[in-house]
């Protein structure tokens, strides 16, 4: 079946930089996007970005636009997202998510979230 | 900028009641632009709803989607004790951004 495995926790250290991977299988990596949603403790779901996996067109939030670099890797279906300049309001759950553009570019399948924790 | 506003914050409901959650835009937007997600506590968002009014796969049809312009709404009837939980409505536009509303929490009364 479809799914997109998340790379583990990450403590970092304000002002150092995060990588974040997503790891599609079960379709064709390069037929649909990847999206980048985070959610802070206790808050809603805060969209920072999405890259088509066929062409690595990419879209940032404005929030984050300065700060964040998405990528992939076809030869392993992986995506990353890289974060940089970490805040401690940088502290949430990061999910990838699949953009499907026959359901209007919804996100039908999600990995289960990585927790970056910003702290000194 | 699409701003998406929900209401209410919280619904306290009991199973087998009628849920009514609305979404409304900032500015009109097309239907095909409008989705709604559910999330519980841990885990990550479902897709529920694309195009205002379709249901993704294996959503039961106790799930109904309605709306055009600034005004949409999620109906769930015949609420189960799994529907209780966090709803998101989401718009993706013309300038290739996605927008999530705030949520609306849907509690047992």
């Amino acid at each position: 079946q479809v799914q997109l495995i998340q790379s583990g926790p990450e403590v970092m250290k304000p002002g150092a930089s995060v990588k974040v991977s997503c790891k599609a299988s079960g379709y064709v990596f390069g037929t649909y996007g990847i999206n980048w949603v985070r959610q802070a403790p206790g808050q809603g779901l805060e969209w920072l970005g999405w890259i088509s996996a066929f062409n690595d067109k990419t879209k940032y939030a404005q929030i984050v636009q300065d700060r964040v670099t998405l990528t992939t890797d076809r030869s392993t279906n992986t995506a990353y997202m890289e974060l940089r300049s970490l805040r401690s309001d940088d502290t949430a759950v990061y999910f990838c998510s699949r953009r499907v553009p026959e359901n209007y570019y919804t996100l039908d399948v999600w990995g289960l979230g990585t927790t970056v924790t910003v702290s000194s | 900028e699409i701003v998406l506003t929900q209401s209410p914050a919280t619904r306290s409901l009991s199973p087998g009641d009628t849920a009514t959650l609305s979404c409304r835009a900032n500015q009109s937007v097309s239907s095909t632009t409008l989705a709604w997600y559910q999330q519980k506590p841990g885990q990550a968002p479902r897709l529920l709803i694309y195009g205002a009014t379709s249901r993704a796969t294996g959503i039961p049809d106790r799930f109904t989607g309605r709306g055009s312009g600034t005004d949409f709404t999620l109906t769930i009837t015949r609420l189960q004790p799994e529907d209780f939980a966090v709803y998101y409505c989401q718009h993706y536009g013309r300038s290739l951004m996605y927008t999530f509303g705030q949520g609306t929490k849907l509690e047992i009364k």
